[in-house]
């Protein structure tokens, strides 16, 4: 199985609400990231979470919180999003976070915030 | 800060011709290079990768070339498909911590 799947596909929330985004994966990774993509731009990353530990923030605004619950899941738990924030969320995975591997990429959860 | 970049936003081609997409590299750190291919709405799709202590690298109708002494990457795609269309990106490895994309170029095959 070399897939990460992301759930939901599509989101739109408001500006008060509170929503979760999810990521799985079965390959034995032990490192997964978010990015984030606007249109007709390269994804920007956003968090590394090396054996379910947070090593990286890309001095990301407090209202996205990440959570790695096990070595297999990855959430991004959103609250207080501003309209700049829509964008494809991209959740990816690699064997490890500090080796030259290939990332795997979901298929991304496509946000609209109102 | 240090990024990668890609010479042209677009390209366009004729179905069966040879494509070339480059990519300029500007950190002499990158030790690993990976091109994805990115249809729309859909997450970037691994098509082929180099580490720097190769030049070139050879798979399904594709070839990255990579060339250390001016920090350059190319893609060739070899007999063009109407389903090669999509945004293709470089990315690079500076030893080993986060991959850093290039801009992106949008390949358009017309039959």
């Amino acid at each position: 199985d070399t897939e990460v799947t992301q759930t939901p596909k599509h989101l739109v929330m408001g500006m008060t609400n509170k929503k979760s985004l999810k990521c799985e994966q079965h390959m034995g990774h032990r490192a997964m990231y978010w990015y984030k993509q606007k249109a007709k731009k390269p994804p920007e990353l956003m968090f590394v979470y090396s054996y379910e530990k947070l090593s990286i923030n890309e001095s990301v605004p407090s209202r996205f919180s990440p959570e790695c619950p096990n070595s297999s899941l990855l959430n991004l738990h959103l609250h207080a999003l501003q309209p700049e924030d829509s964008a494809l969320y991209l959740c990816a995975s690699s064997p490890t976070a500090g080796g030259s591997y290939e990332q795997y990429f979901g298929p991304g959860t496509r946000l609209t915030v109102t | 800060g240090e990024s990668v970049g890609l010479h042209l936003p677009t390209l366009s081609v004729q179905e069966g011709d040879n494509s070339i997409i480059n990519c300029a590299y500007s950190n002499s750190a990158s030790d690993y290079f990976i091109w994805y291919k990115q249809e729309s709405g859909k997450g970037p799709q691994f098509i082929i990768d180099i580490r720097s202590n190769m030049d070139k690298r050879q798979g399904q109708r594709v070839t990255v070339l990579l060339n250390k002494t001016v920090k350059h990457l190319s893609l060739q795609i070899a007999a063009t498909q109407p389903g090669d269309s999509a945004v293709y990106f470089c990315a690079e490895n500076p030893a080993g911590t986060a991959l850093i994309f290039g801009k992106g170029t949008t390949l358009s095959v017309s039959s």
